[in-house]
C-alpha cells in the first residue's frame, strides 16, 4: 500500500525566509505527487505536481518542490516567505493500482505553516 | 472557468438521520471523487465516480454511498448518522485522459458535517 509522511506537524518561519515543508512517500511503481495548501475553512488548492521529467518542479504562488527519487522524498520550497503562506499544507501521491484507471490520492497528515512577520 | 461547488457549506443533524450532500465539477471534467476530513483521521477517501459508475471505495462503512449523474454533477449519502461522522466532506473533479497526462483533482470549498 502507497503511503506519505509529513515529519513536522508545524513549521515556523520568519517573514522573507526561505521555507520548507517536508514530504516523504512510499509507493509501488512510479510515484505521482502533489502538494496542496488548505486555508481555514476552505478547499484544498492545488499547488503543484511531479509526474515525470526534470526534478524541480515549480507552481503556483511562487512554491516549487524537488522529486528526490534515492530519498523518496518530495519537499515543498519558496525562497522568501510571506505571511499570506501561513496555511495547512498537505502532499499527496496518486494510487494508479487501487482500481481500473481510479483516482485516489492518499494524502500526508499535513503541515501547519506560520510565517511569522 | 467556475470551479467545483458544494451545497449545503454547513449541516447540521442529529443522530441517526441521513443527509444527502451535492456536488457539481469544473465543467468537462467527468471524476468526482469524495473526502472526508478529520482532526483525528485527516484526509481519507471515500469514493470515486466516473461515467455514473463508481470506480473505487475506501475504507468506510455502507452507510456511505454515492452516485453520479449523467451531468457528471454527484451526490453522497449518509444514512444512520453517528458522531463520528462529523467532518468536513470535500469534493474533488479532475480530467481524465486514458493513458495520457495525468491531471490533478480541484477540490470544492466541502460541506462542514456536525452530527448532534
Amino acid at each position: 500500500a502507497q503511503s506519505v509522511a509529513q515529519p513536522e506537524d508545524q513549521v515556523n518561519v520568519a517573514e522573507g525566509n526561505p521555507l520548507t515543508v517536508k514530504c516523504t512517500y512510499s509507493v509501488s511503481g512510479n510515484p505521482y505527487l502533489f502538494w496542496y495548501v488548505q486555508y481555514p475553512n476552505r478547499g484544498l488548492q492545488f499547488l503543484l505536481k511531479y509526474i515525470t521529467g526534470d526534478n524541480l518542479v515549480k507552481g503556483s504562488y511562487g512554491f516549487e518542490a524537488e522529486f528526490n527519487k534515492s530519498q523518496t522524498s518530495f519537499h515543498l520550497k519558496k525562497p522568501s516567505a510571506l505571511v499570506s503562506d501561513s496555511a495547512l499544507y498537505f502532499c499527496a501521491v496518486r494510487d494508479l493500482y487501487s482500481g481500473a484507471g481510479s483516482y485516489q490520492l492518499t494524502f500526508g497528515k499535513g503541515t501547519k505553516l506560520s510565517v511569522i512577520p | 472557468k467556475a470551479g467545483v461547488t458544494q451545497t449545503p457549506r454547513y449541516l447540521i443533524k442529529t443522530r441517526g438521520q441521513q443527509v444527502t450532500l451535492s456536488c457539481s465539477p469544473i465543467s468537462g471534467h467527468r471524476s468526482v471523487s469524495w473526502y472526508q476530513q478529520t482532526p483525528g483521521q485527516g484526509l481519507q477517501f471515500l469514493f470515486e465516480y466516473f461515467s455514473e459508475t463508481q470506480r473505487n471505495k475506501g475504507n468506510f462503512p455502507g452507510r456511505f454511498s454515492g452516485r453520479q449523474f449523467s451531468n457528471s454533477r454527484s451526490e453522497m449519502n449518509v444514512s444512520t448518522l453517528e458522531l463520528g461522522d462529523s467532518a468536513l466532506y470535500l469534493c474533488a473533479s479532475s480530467l481524465v485522459a486514458a493513458g495520457g497526462p495525468v491531471y490533478e483533482q480541484y477540490f470544492g470549498p466541502g460541506t462542514r458535517l456536525t452530527v448532534t
